[in-house]
């Protein structure tokens, strides 16, 4: 079946701007979650979904950063005032339920000039 | 906080040549150790998980193994197409998170 989408694949916008990042999860992952990876290093955590609700937002770095999930599938991560900072890959990831495997989409590129 | 350190950084082996990678980690409660493989550009893919101490997976010329403070990834007669950055995570009971290694870089030469 399919995987986790996501998209953008890419995106440039400049300081300052808003931007929205979308996530299809796995069909019938009841859990989502959004990670962030800079260059060189391992993904890092920044909220999980279980339903609609958000259920653990403790990686997100600073109130420019909130992610949607309104119908219990797709999610939008969306940041304000972008800062050049925030350029990195924003990975995406879903699991049957909480505590099951999770598996990643492709993720989008962000690039804050 | 969970914390996990990979090592070496970085791996250059000759196709055929069989090596290890190591994973050392901190958890307050582990609920499972994950290995996933991640291509340039691509996402991580989902390798293996591993739960308790003792534990043993494989997958082809892979083999994951498990003790209470370190995980290593066995590569057995590396091939070319194998590869790519293997990258250890941990999950705590605490939370559903995964808290990841900064990943170690295989290039395998034919």
């Amino acid at each position: 079946g399919a995987g986790v989408s996501q998209t953008p694949s890419n995106k440039v916008t400049e300081k300052g701007k808003y931007v929205e990042l979308r996530c299809d999860p796995i069909s019938g992952h009841t859990a989502l979650y959004w990670y962030r990876q800079s260059l060189g290093q391992g993904p890092e955590f920044l909220i999980y979904f279980q339903g609609t609700g958000a259920a653990d937002d403790s990686g997100l770095p600073n109130d420019r950063f909130f992610a949607v999930r309104p119908e219990g599938s797709v999610s939008t991560l969306k940041i304000q005032r972008t800062e050049r900072g925030d350029s990195a890959v924003y990975l995406c990831a879903s699991s049957l339920t909480a505590g099951e495997t999770q598996y990643f989409g492709p993720g989008t590129r962000l690039l804050v000039l | 906080e969970d914390q996990v350190t990979q090592s070496p950084e970085a791996l250059r082996l000759q196709e055929g040549e069989s090596s290890s990678l190591n994973c050392s980690y901190t958890v307050s409660g582990l609920r499972g150790l994950f290995w996933y493989r991640q291509d340039p550009g691509k996402g991580p893919e989902f390798l293996f998980t591993l739960y308790s101490a003792g534990e043993e997976k494989e997958k082809e010329r892979l083999k994951a193994t498990l003790t209470k403070k370190e995980s290593f990834l066995h590569i057995t007669a590396p091939k070319p197409e194998d590869s790519a950055t293997y990258l250890c995570a941990v999950q705590g009971r605490r939370d559903y998170k995964l808290s990841f290694g900064a990943g170690t870089t295989v290039t395998v030469r034919a």
